[in-house]
């Protein structure tokens, strides 16, 4: 049972886009969701952390929102870069519960 | 600049072979686990550590791996014997509780053939 899906699975952009990644969950008793970035060999790389009590959480050009209601959350990057390009994924309480992640390409 | 440790970073080795991988938790992080990626099925829970007791190792086949923590700066994963199905990268994680942020290492990826 998937309780995690991230839509969609791969996006390509041009530098200089806004966009929004998807995450959404089955279970609406959640903790936290946490968002991650993997560089291709890497591990994975904490983004945000959003608790359960919070709606939103922002580091730099990264945007994170939670709407445990709904069951789902939303990374919004803005003005993209090519640096940008890697594999986001997002978990639930960062435990046990990834999705399969969507890997992003930002061409210059 | 606090980080989780894992070693060996890569590791080839021949079917039936015992394979350790270690991990060294961020210090003060109480939670550690251990997880599985492959191209097929993602990342995968194996298993995870509280205050260094074991919690939950249900994602582990139990004939051929184990989990430990011998210390609180120490984590092991060890496959005994190892199959070519066991290929993967192995990443070990540490936060403070189920709940908290989680941080990764860089993982070890694993050749089995």
């Amino acid at each position: 049972k998937q309780e995690v899906t991230q839509i969609p699975a791969a996006l390509s952009v041009p530098e200089g886009e806004n966009l929004v990644l998807n995450c959404s969950f089955t279970d609406s008793a959640i903790y936290n969701l946490q968002w991650f970035r993997q560089d291709p060999g890497k591990g994975l790389t904490s983004l945000l952390l959003i608790q359960s009590s919070q709606r939103e959480q922002t580091s730099g050009r990264l945007n994170a929102s939670l709407d445990k209601s709904s069951g789902r959350s939303t990374l919004y990057i803005a003005a993209s870069q090519p640096g940008d390009s890697a594999t986001y994924l997002c978990a639930k309480e960062g435990k046990s519960t990834f999705g399969d992640g969507t890997t992003l390409t930002v061409k210059p | 600049d606090a980080r989780v440790t894992q070693t060996p970073r890569d590791k080839v080795t021949e079917m039936g072979q015992e394979v350790t991988m270690r991990c060294q938790p961020i210090l003060g992080h109480n939670t550690v686990f251990w997880y599985r990626q492959t191209m097929m099925q993602g990342l995968e829970l194996l298993a995870y550590f509280r205050n260094r007791a074991p919690l939950d190792d249900s994602g582990m086949p139990k004939d051929r791996f184990s989990a430990e923590m011998p210390d609180a700066t120490l984590a092991t994963l060890k496959i005994q014997p190892s199959e070519p199905r066991d290929s993967a990268v192995y990443f070990c994680a540490s936060g403070t509780g189920l709940t908290g942020e989680l941080f990764f290492g860089e993982g070890s990826r694993l050749t089995v053939l």
